[in-house]
């Protein structure tokens, strides 16, 4: 498995302002993704963070809006910027864990932001 | 893309119950997990069963690859099982996962 965190936690924001989303690895890691899930809702993919070139935008999400940083293969940051309060989620960053041939994905505890 | 239905959506059980929650998806996968979505949010993995059967406790995990479906048991339910399962599979276009809308599971002492 792998053990993940994410600061902060939990941000409650004014509208128009930007939060930036930590995520830390303990180990070394190729495939790092960042979710988003709105209230009641499902997960869905924002994008791919790749370390060392741009991050991969799931339709829908684009990099004006969701800057990701992937400085090394343990961290990345994810920026919700000119926040409005249909942004007002949890916001997840997963990792996938290679072992016997398969791979198996481990979220992080999730950043849950409100945007009033 | 591939489609993951659950059901059911909701679920509300006595403490001491057991419960069958399924997952469908569309087409065949190479990766099925199951997650617990806990009332703080967090995701606890709870099986990664692209195929077969496996037990953990309480909870028990099949998936009919071929049939397209995989089901949850879980056994003597308790009030610290209730919040959201998740059953997602390995289907997106970058390597992901994608998601059901879940089963809200509520257990009542």
């Amino acid at each position: 498995s792998a053990v993940i965190s994410q600061k902060p936690s939990r941000d409650i924001c004014q509208r128009g302002t930007s939060l930036t989303i930590q995520c830390q690895v303990d180990s070394q890691v190729t495939m790092m993704f960042w979710y988003r899930q709105q209230p009641g809702q499902s997960l869905t993919l924002i994008a791919t963070a790749n370390q060392g070139s741009e991050a991969t935008y799931e339709s829908g999400f684009v990099i004006d809006k969701f800057p990701i940083s992937r400085p090394n293969l343990t961290f990345s940051t994810l920026t919700v910027s000119n926040m409005s309060p249909e942004d007002s989620s949890i916001y997840l960053c997963s990792v996938v864990v290679w072992a016997s041939g398969s791979g198996e994905q481990f979220f992080g505890p999730g950043t849950r932001l409100t945007v009033l | 893309g591939i489609q993951v239905e659950q059901s059911p959506p909701d679920l509300i059980l006595q403490e001491g119950a057991n419960s069958t929650l399924r997952c469908n998806f569309s087409d065949s996968v190479n990766n099925l997990q199951w997650f617990h979505q806990n009332p703080w949010g967090q995701l606890i993995n709870l099986f990664y069963i692209p195929s077969g059967t496996k037990q953990n406790g309480r909870l028990s995990a099949t998936t009919v690859a071929t049939e397209r479906y995989s089901l949850l048991y879980i056994s003597s339910s308790q009030t610290t099982d209730s919040g959201v399962y998740f059953c997602a599979v390995l289907g997106g276009s970058q390597g992901n996962l994608i998601f059901g809308k879940g089963t809200k599971l509520s257990v009542k002492p």
